[in-house]
């Protein structure tokens, strides 16, 4: 198995520009969940779905931050515009909801916004 | 709600010595216990887990018991490596969606 698989693995852009993460979750997986980690704040769930449906997005921390997820092989997490606080590195992790609670979690996306 | 509390790192520790991170929770039920290893520049993996109070997950030489009279689940490794440099999470988990709740993690370096 390939594993949760994140693009790109590392962004710099500006401020302003929109930033666009993916993911890839595992084959079979129907729970989807992105993460945020920064050393102040440590790791923070944004959002997470169930059979592609947000079931909680309450830690998206404000309207420039959305999710989707069309179909149950990708998901997308989008900033629009960005800001230099939005530095971090940006998590996705799957579960199978029937197997059990562990979540796999991908590489990560390091973005760095100037 | 829901919240764990991890030891502050960094532990700093030579080759073959004996490791402990604790790890203290507090959880409304019962929920599930685990511990995730970060390398660096990776992404979290699942180190060992345990789903109900007196069990013992293990892995790696690593151990962590779970004990709901103190609502702990410490790490513990007899003699660790300079490979085990990493940072360590310890997490619950809301077993009707599977939230994970993480500790802010501590960093273990392994000096040879």
């Amino acid at each position: 198995d390939a594993g949760v698989i994140q693009s790109p693995r590392h962004e710099v852009t500006e401020m302003g520009q929109e930033v666009t993460l993916r993911c890839k979750p595992i084959s079979g997986h129907n729970s989807l969940f992105w993460y945020r980690q920064t050393m102040m704040r440590g790791l923070e769930l944004l959002i997470y779905f169930n059979n592609n449906v947000p079931i909680d997005d309450s830690g998206m921390p404000e309207d420039r931050f959305s999710a989707k997820m069309p179909n149950a092989s990708f998901s997308t997490l989008k900033i629009q515009p960005s800001e230099p606080r939005d530095s971090a590195v940006y998590f996705c992790a799957s579960r199978d909801q029937g197997v059990g609670e562990t979540q796999y979690f991908g590489p990560g996306t390091r973005l760095l916004v100037l | 709600g829901n919240s764990v509390t991890q030891m502050e790192g960094p532990v700093t520790l030579s080759e073959e010595a004996f490791l402990t991170i604790n790890c203290t929770y507090t959880a409304t039920g019962y929920p599930s216990l685990f511990w995730y290893v970060q390398y660096p520049g990776e992404g979290l993996q699942l180190l060992l887990k345990a789903t109900k109070a007196d069990d013992k997950g293990s892995n790696k030489g690593f151990e962590a018991t779970y004990r709901k009279e103190t609502t702990s689940f410490h790490l513990e490794k007899g003699s660790v490596q300079v490979s085990d440099s990493a940072v360590y999470f310890c997490a619950l988990s809301d077993k009707s969606w599977g939230k994970l709740q993480f500790g802010a993690g501590t960093q273990v370096v392994v000096t040879p």
